[in-house]
């Protein structure tokens, strides 16, 4: 199974600020590689699909890059709604692992 | 408006059986693989199994769940289920159903509100 890790496991920014979370994979997944964000208490949602591409609706100010084993998900500016959890994970092969998640909190 | 209704949770002991639906709608279902993805309490996600569009023995799991997991779907229905026999007290989370982007190696839009599944005696 491919091993998905994340980076750092919490941050702490202010509103305005541009963070960068990592996600490694244990191996090459070409860029099979989404992200998702999740709000306390509700369903995740779709950020960024084969690692760059913005999902319909989602705000430009969250950006995707990498390929093969290295990834990384920018927030330009962080707004308040944006301090909540993200995960990544691999569609390169099942299982389908995910990212042990970010938790991106306000400073 | 995709809709994905999950139902079926509930408390059960460790050992016994429970079976998970999902009642989709909105979306041709026949053409989109579907997950089920569950999160313990105060942990992160685990993708648990996926299945195809067109269903049949096309089907995944997650190491975890191997052998104690069925995931089966009725295309005629619209509707996705996740038999779970064997219970543990690890397997105690919220379970999601999960609509893939197209098939089974793509990712997950749409997701249902999940259901709680709770595992002791």
């Amino acid at each position: 199974d491919i091993q998905m890790t994340q980076s750092p496991s919490s941050l702490s920014a202010f509103v305005g600020d541009r963070v960068t979370i990592t996600c490694r994979a244990s191996q090459s997944i070409n860029t099979y590689l989404n992200w998702y964000q999740q709000k306390a208490g509700k369903a995740p949602k779709l950020l960024i699909y084969g690692a760059s591409s913005l999902q319909s609706g989602v705000p430009s100010r969250f950006s995707g890059s990498g390929s093969g084993t290295d990834f990384t998900l920018t927030i330009s500016s962080l707004q308040p709604e944006d301090f909540v959890t993200y995960y990544c994970q691999q569609s390169d092969s099942t299982p389908l692992t995910f990212g042990g998640g970010t938790k991106v909190e306000i400073k | 408006e995709v809709q994905l209704l999950e139902s079926g949770g509930g408390l059960v002991q460790p050992g016994g059986s429970l079976r998970l639906s999902c009642a989709a709608s909105g979306f041709t279902f026949t053409s989109y693989a579907m997950t089920w993805v569950r999160q313990a309490p105060g942990k992160g996600l685990e993708w648990v199994s996926g299945i195809s569009g067109s269903g049949g023995t096309d089907t995944y799991y997650a190491d975890s769940v191997k052998g104690r997991f069925t995931i089966s779907r009725d295309n005629s229905k619209n509707t996705l289920w996740l038999q779970m026999n064997s219970l543990r007290g690890e397997d105690t989370a919220i379970y999601y159903c999960a609509k893939s982007f197209g098939g089974t190696y793509s990712p997950i839009d749409y997701w249902g509100q999940g259901t709680l599944v709770t595992v002791s005696s």
